[in-house]
Parts: structure tokens; C-alpha cells; sequence
């Protein structure tokens, strides 16, 4: 069955520093893949996606994810986290044969320090 | 811009009530989606809609109904609220064709 697996459920980091957060996913075909962020008490809104081509794309807020197809990974990453990007992030695959449905993550937690 | 809005950012009910939980999107989207956000678990899909009139069950639809007499409006329907259907509750609607999904901002749901 397909799955997405986010390894880290809280992550801290100082204001500043680089981040990476973790996806993985098990699917058979080449997925659509996408990092949405939700803030506290608000919808999720989208940071990137992935549907073919470069394996690194480019998101808003400054983020960053690169697709390794060997690994079934897309790790999210920001060279250097801003205290506003505390919030909770979620890997997604859209499943192609099933009209495009989301399979969400279990999410991680960022948590960032001054 | 896409928007989609619920009818509700916060809703207290008690156990045994009908809960209805209403989502409008204003771009002509043809598919709609409700899902339910729990710590630890992400999202998961309860029902979702290609089209009017026409409803999927998704992972964990027990429980729930959906209604979709409009392209525009998907309500989530608790027929008997219970304290397990406690959660904060999703909608997205996309274009047919499409893959990315816009997200209103979600009604928690207490049932006490």
C-alpha cells in the first residue's frame, strides 16, 4: 500500500541554522510529491511540489526539496530557518491512479530557538 | 487566488447530535475533499467528490456522510456525534485534472 513515513515527529533548531526534514514514501510509479506547512490553528498551504523534471525544486519562504528517486525520499530543507517558520509540516504523494488522491505524512513539528 | 472556506473554525457539540460541517470553493473546482487532522497521524481522507452528486469514501469513513448538491459546496455530515470524532476537519478542492489540492483553514471540532 502506498505510505508516506516522516521519521521525525519534533524537530529543534536554532534561528539561523540550516533545517532538512525528512520523507519518505513507498509507492510503485514515479509520485507526485509536495511539502505543505500549517501554522498554528490555521488550513495548510503549500511550500512546493514535485511532478517531473528537475529533482531539486524550488518553494516559497526560501525552501527547498530534492527528489531521490533510489531513495524514495524528498527532504525538505532551508539554509537557514527564520523564527516565523515554526509550524508543522507535512510530506504528501498524489496518487496518480486514484484521481490524484494525497496520502499525507504524519508530519513533523518545527520548533526554533533564539 | 483559490479560496475555500468552512463554515466554522471552531464547533462544541454534544455526544448524539447531527454535526454538519460545510465547505464552499469559489474556483469551479470539480473535486472535493474532507479530511481529519489528528497528532500523530496526519491527515486522513474521509469522503471525497469527483463531481456533484457523485461521492467516494476515502480511508476512514465511518461515521460520516457527505452531500454535494452543488459544485461549489461539500458538507461533512456526523450523523450521531461521538467523542472519538473529536479532531480538527480538512477540506480541498482541486480541478479535475489537476494534482495540487487548496486547503481551507479547518473547523476543530470538539464533542464533549
Amino acid at each position: 500500500a502506498q505510505s508516506v513515513t516522516q521519521p521525525d515527529i519534533h524537530i529543534t533548531v536554532s534561528e539561523g541554522a540550516s533545517l532538512e526534514l525528512r520523507c519518505n514514501y513507498s509507492y510503485g510509479a514515479t509520485p507526485y510529491l509536495f511539502w505543505y506547512v500549517q501554522s498554528p490553528g490555521q488550513g495548510l498551504q503549500l511550500l512546493l511540489k514535485y511532478f517531473s523534471g528537475d529533482t531539486l525544486v524550488q518553494g516559497i519562504k526560501g525552501f527547498e526539496a530534492e527528489f531521490k528517486r533510489s531513495q524514495s525520499s524528498f527532504n525538505l530543507r532551508k539554509p537557514s530557518v527564520h523564527w516565523s517558520d515554526a509550524a508543522e509540516y507535512f510530506c504528501a504523494v498524489g496518487l496518480m491512479e486514484y484521481g490524484n488522491k494525497l496520502v499525507f505524512g504524519a508530519g513533523t513539528i518545527l520548533r526554533v530557538k533564539s | 487566488d483559490v479560496k475555500v472556506t468552512q463554515s466554522s473554525r471552531y464547533l462544541v457539540k454534544r455526544t448524539g447530535e447531527k454535526v454538519f460541517l460545510e465547505c464552499v470553493q469559489d474556483m469551479d473546482h470539480e473535486n472535493m475533499f474532507w479530511y481529519r487532522q489528528d497528532p500523530g497521524l496526519g491527515l486522513r481522507l474521509i469522503y471525497f467528490s469527483y463531481d456533484v452528486k457523485m461521492k467516494e469514501k476515502g480511508d476512514i469513513p465511518e461515521g460520516y456522510s457527505v452531500s454535494r448538491e452543488k459544485k461549489e459546496r461539500f458538507s461533512l455530515i456526523l450523523e450521531s456525534a461521538s467523542t472519538n470524532q473529536t479532531s480538527m476537519y480538512l477540506c480541498a478542492s482541486k480541478t479535475g485534472g489537476g494534482v495540487e489540492q487548496y486547503f481551507g483553514p479547518g473547523t476543530r471540532l470538539t464533542v464533549t
